[in-house]
């Protein structure tokens, strides 16, 4: 079945880098696209950019400056990285894949999700 | 960026009708999608589309609308359905979500 999984570091500290990875199974990289999204304790849900199934990606221009977002097809990840990490950069970051519909797309899976901290 | 607004809260009795609203900033057409995320929990999608329900979600859940006005429906509520539910388009880029409702039963 599918599956998405999120790891990485729990904690950062300010001005470092963020960098998370995504394994997925049940699919494959080279037919859908991942996304990464984040949300800030209890609130609502941002979209920080898309790897799409050809290996391009897409970036909310919100991060552009900093996000960087790449794969290794061979071992199903994803990875994101961020630099320049602030405290209001903490937050649960979730890697969702998207369904493709005839105009539109939407997330049909989710990771569970892994918390950043960013703090000294 | 298209920003969407929900109401952020709302409560009803067990077995009720209830429907949460979705404004846009800009039309999405109908690239509106619904998700449900109970605490603790990744979001799960309930309707894509603005009126599909995905599959494996329970026919009591329904959505509609098109351009800027969207609706999702609950008919009729059960105990499990407490969460918040989000709103999300993806038409415009940035895709944006709306705030969240907070759906609790009486």
């Amino acid at each position: 079945q599918v599956q998405l999984k999120e790891s990485g570091p729990g904690l950062v500290q300010p001005s470092q880098t963020l960098s998370l990875t995504c394994t997925v199974s049940g699919f494959s990289l080279t037919s859908y696209s991942v996304h990464w999204v984040r949300q800030h304790s209890g609130k609502s849900l941002e979209w920080m950019g898309r790897m799409w199934s050809d290996g391009d990606t897409s970036y909310n221009s919100a991060f552009t400056s900093r996000l960087s977002i790449s794969r290794d097809t061979s071992k199903s990840q994803v990875f994101l990285k961020m630099n320049s990490l602030q405290t209001e950069d903490t937050g649960t970051y979730y890697c969702a894949r998207s369904a493709e519909g005839p105009y539109y797309w939407y997330f049909d899976f989710w990771g569970p999700g892994t918390m950043v901290t960013v703090s000294s | 960026d298209t920003v969407l607004t929900q109401s952020p809260a709302l409560a009803v009795s067990p077995g009720e009708r209830v429907t949460i609203s979705c404004r846009a900033s800009e039309s999405v057409s109908t690239g509106m999608h619904w998700y449900q995320q109970k605490p603790g929990q990744q979001p799960k999608l309930l309707i894509y589309g603005a009126s599909n329900l995905e599959s494996g979600v329970p026919a009591r859940f329904s959505g509609s609308g098109s351009g800027t006005d969207f609706t999702l429906t609950i008919d009729p509520v059960e105990a499990d359905d407490t969460a918040t539910y989000f709103c999300q388009q993806s038409w415009n880029d940035p895709y944006t979500f709306g705030a969240g409702t907070k759906l609790e039963l009486k």
